[in-house]
């Protein structure tokens, strides 16, 4: 079992779609899980960043993180065509510095 | 802001040639890593530098070298290219305190090896 699992999608909705993006992981010590996105031919950029288990909300976009499932989400609403990427989650431990395993990353395309 | 440059962008290499991926980073951060990216592989680290003077293999070493010149610049190296080095190549890094945990990354180096 991959200590991170991602399904790679693609996903496909239309404008104004709530978009739920999901991973899971192995690994108990994770205690920081963070959302990138990375357009067609660009590095990847930080979207969000979650210590522990709960909710965080920044615009459009929402992290939740429910440790006791190992299981962490990314919710978009009002989706829009410039949300069409792909996104990585990607994870780490306690300590900070410590290395971060990401998922292999989600394709989403969100049409007008 | 400049944050993590890579150089070259793109790059077509022939087997066996040689060349060197050049990152530097503008926002004072102690690590820096390099990572490769290939359709349906994810992300998978290469090698990394947690501070000045030191590096240290990740997942997949194989073929390449590295080079922490000073704390900004951060080289990957390959003595010997092969077509299975064919990738995207990034680099980033990380800073200390609150955001320890969050990688910069650059636009990343597009290489082809023939």
């Amino acid at each position: 079992q991959k200590e991170v699992e991602q399904d790679p999608g693609p996903l496909s909705v239309p404008e104004g779609a709530i978009v739920s993006l999901n991973c899971t992981y192995s690994n108990s010590a994770f205690q920081y899980f963070m959302w990138y996105r990375q357009y067609s031919r660009k590095g990847p950029e930080l979207l969000m960043y979650t210590y522990s288990s709960g909710n965080k909300e920044d615009g459009r976009f929402t992290a939740q993180v429910d440790k006791s499932s190992k299981y962490i989400s990314l919710f978009i609403r009002d989706s829009q065509p410039s949300d069409s990427a792909t996104y990585l989650c990607a994870m780490s431990g306690p300590q900070a510095g410590t290395a971060l395993i990401f998922g292999k990353g989600t394709t989403l395309s969100v049409s007008s | 802001n400049a944050g993590v440059t890579q150089t070259p962008k793109f790059q077509v290499l022939k087997t066996g040639q040689s060349m060197t991926l050049q990152c530097a980073q503008d926002m004072n951060h102690n690590s820096m890593y390099w990572y490769r990216q290939d359709p349906g592989m994810g992300l998978r680290l290469i090698y990394y530098s947690a501070s000045e003077g030191t590096t240290d293999k990740g997942e997949v070493p194989n073929g390449y070298n590295v080079s922490r010149l000073n704390k900004r610049e951060f080289s990957l190296r390959l003595e010997s290219a092969a077509p299975s080095q064919t990738s995207v190549y990034f680099c980033a890094s990380r800073g200390t305190g609150s955001g320890a945990n969050v990688l910069t990354f650059g636009a990343g180096s597009r290489l082809t090896v023939l």
